[in-house]
């Protein structure tokens, strides 16, 4: 049973565009949604995170969007960059130290 | 690289042999992870440790073992029952109970000859 889906799988965007990633979940025990940023040979690394008491949380170019009733979040790129081509996770945790579990990912490759 | 050291950056394993990634970190932080990528399927966990000594399974256990015996290392063998190891394989730390972030090492990537 896969806990956090994420789609698309693949994405393509212009320079300049918005890039937009979305992930659902089904346990509403989560209460930290975290995005990696992932590039090729190289382990992940924390994009920005969120917990389910805000709505929006925004770093520079990177904002989530998050609808606890919906039990979805989402990742928004705006004015993407050809350095922002690489693989995105979604992830999601429960309180107390237990692990992160990942959305399959996606493949983002911005083009000029 | 997270504060992780992962080592050998590539592994070849041989037919019916056992192979050990080593995962090592030097900030006395508790909580280890490690996790297998395969193209498509995301990290999905293999086992984590929460304290010296102790381990548990995550989902995608078997094949696999791990050892706790201090504090910084937390190596991952891959044993011959695992018969599909092919995979980038992912250590990552937790750094106080507190924390919710992971910080991941660089990776191995292990390959079958």
């Amino acid at each position: 049973q896969q806990q956090v889906k994420q789609s698309p799988q693949s994405l393509i965007v212009q320079k300049g565009g918005i890039s937009i990633i979305n992930c659902a979940y089904e346990n509403t025990a989560f209460d930290y949604f975290p995005w990696y940023q992932q590039f090729p040979g190289k382990g992940p690394a924390l994009l920005i995170a969120i917990r389910p008491d805000v709505s929006e949380k925004k770093e520079g170019r990177f904002t989530i969007s998050f609808n606890k009733s919906a039990k979805q979040f989402s990742l928004h790129i705006m004015d993407s960059q050809p350095g922002d081509s690489a693989t995105y996770f979604c992830a999601a945790s429960i309180r107390g130290n237990t692990p992160l579990v990942f959305g399959k990912g996606t493949r983002l490759s911005v083009i000029a | 690289d997270g504060g992780i050291t992962q080592s050998p950056k590539y592994l070849f394993r041989k037919e019916g042999q056992n192979v050990t990634l080593s995962c090592e970190q030097n900030l006395n932080h508790d909580a280890m992870y490690w996790y297998r990528q395969d193209p498509g399927q995301g990290l999905r966990l293999i086992y984590y440790s929460q304290i010296v000594n102790d381990f548990q399974k995550g989902d995608i256990a078997e094949g696999y073992s791990v050892s706790r015996e201090k504090k910084e290392s937390f190596p991952l063998t891959v044993t011959s029952a695992q018969k599909n190891p092919t995979a980038f394989y992912l250590c990552a730390r937790l750094p106080t109970a507190s924390s919710r972030t992971q910080y991941f090492g660089p990776g191995t990537r292990l390959l079958v000859l």
